[in-house]
């Protein structure tokens, strides 16, 4: 089955500044690729999400970057802000409703 | 609003005791999802429904049951035979059918704890 992993497990950024947060993935049949930020005690939402035939969508200041060669997508946070604060997961799936995520990202951002 | 609604926020579960976690949503969507959340792990999938009346096993079915009678709900029962229960349980809903994968929605969680 699919494999993803994610890096780094904990992030610690000054407000204002960029983050990254990596995925890889092991089946290249997989063609859709969400990321999720969950805060405490509350379920994960979609903040993101880019398909196979896409190589970068942006939306604001979040956007993902996919290379299907290297089979990794990484999201790219700017202008951070506390509220940005949060877990984040990614995904991959290749359809039939099965979705694998990374073991997620604790992103901190410091006023 | 629509969304879907986890109930209860948190629920204690004794010995030999099975528990039952509620999940309904209004955004009729055709499938549903139960996840279970540990610490620093990611989400892994328990069941799911691709319609009414039909599940299947996802990669840690053991221990727990569901079913599917209605399209709006998704109960998942934790039964005695599940040695681990103390999680975080997720449940989650996507449009079906569709020629390409759709998102998942997610609803707020319920955490179960042993006594």
């Amino acid at each position: 089955g699919e494999n993803v992993e994610q890096h780094p497990s904990t992030l610690s950024v000054q407000e204002g500044d960029s983050a990254v947060i990596k995925c890889t993935y092991s089946d290249s049949a997989s063609n859709y690729f969400p990321w999720y930020k969950q805060e405490l005690g509350k379920g994960p939402q979609l903040i993101i999400d880019i398909r196979s035939n896409v190589g970068e969508k942006k939306d604001q200041r979040i956007a993902v970057t996919l290379n299907k060669t290297a089979k990794h997508f990484s999201l790219h946070i700017t202008e951070t802000q506390p509220e940005d604060s949060a877990v984040y997961f990614c995904a991959a799936s290749k359809g039939f409703n099965k979705f694998y995520f990374g073991s997620g990202t604790k992103l901190n951002v410091k006023p | 609003d629509g969304g879907i609604t986890q109930s209860p926020k948190y629920l204690f579960r004794k010995e030999g005791q099975n528990v039952t976690l509620s999940c309904e949503q209004n955004l009729n969507h055709d499938a549903m999802y139960w996840y279970r959340q540990d610490p620093g792990q990611g989400l892994r999938l328990i069941y799911y429904s691709q319609i009414v009346n039909d599940f299947q096993k996802g990669d840690i079915a053991e221990g727990y049951s569901v079913s599917r009678e209605k399209k709006e709900s998704f109960p998942l029962t934790v039964t005695s035979a599940q040695k681990n229960p103390t999680a975080f349980y997720l449940c989650a809903s996507s449009m079906g059918g569709q020629t390409h994968v759709q998102p998942q929605h997610f609803g707020d969680g319920t955490r179960l704890s042993i006594l």
